[in-house]
């Protein structure tokens, strides 16, 4: 079955620390994108990229580095930049908009 | 100003009520318009697109009304299991697929 996978499902960084969040598709989807959403709180977007080698800065995206050599691959690093990161990490793919988005299961990261 | 913007809630309603909820956007030019549905700490999962004719999916029932940007989400006959946070989300206008979240409205169905 296609879908979006993410990895780790829960993921411990310590301070000063960077870690790498994996968001991996098979849905052949040219857009993908990286959220951050916070308890109680909406979704902000961090990052988004339409097409391979090539990304765009989102809403909060300081702090946070992405690529996206693959196709089906576009992962988040949180580097140590990062003052707050502890949330919940959410990658999406979407084909062409009109069906809105598929959402990976997420990573919970917390910040030990 | 907020993209897209709804009612907080919570919403508490006993099982068998019926009960709305309502989103406003504010990009004249968005082009689609969805309603999602996120369970507690799991991801958001797509409930129903929104047409401009209004659309209907079972006990659920969507409308667009695009002269006012508002968006309503309709719950018949509400089941315990339609507890969870409905998500109000927009795709905006331009080529590009971004889209805008509501922060969500929280349903919690009683007994």
């Amino acid at each position: 079955d296609g879908g979006i996978t993410q990895s780790p499902k829960y993921l411990f960084r310590k301070e000063g620390q960077n870690v790498t969040l994996s968001c991996e598709q098979n849905l052949n989807h040219d857009a993908m994108y990286w959220y951050r959403q916070d308890p109680g709180q909406g979704l902000r977007l961090i990052y988004y990229s339409q097409i391979v080698n090539d990304f765009q800065k989102g809403d909060i995206a300081e702090g946070y580095s992405v690529s996206r050599e693959k196709k089906e691959s576009f992962p988040l690093t949180v580097t140590s930049a990062q003052k707050n990161p502890t949330a919940f990490y959410l990658c999406a793919s979407t084909r062409d908009g009109i069906y809105g988005y598929t959402f990976g299961s997420g990573t919970r990261l917390t910040v030990v | 100003r907020k993209e897209v913007e709804q009612d907080p809630g919570p919403f508490n309603v006993p099982e068998g009520a019926t009960v709305a909820f309502n989103c406003t956007y504010s990009n004249s030019a968005s082009q689609s318009f969805f309603w999602y549905r996120q369970d507690c700490r799991k991801e958001p999962k797509l409930l129903m697109s929104v047409y401009s004719s209004g659309n209907e999916d079972g006990r659920f029932t969507a409308q667009l009304n695009r002269a006012s940007q508002y968006i309503s989400l309709l719950i018949r006959d509400s089941k315990l299991s339609d507890s969870a946070t409905y998500l109000c989300v927009v795709k905006g206008g331009g080529n590009f697929n971004k889209f805008y979240f509501g922060s969500g409205t929280k349903l919690n169905v009683k007994p």
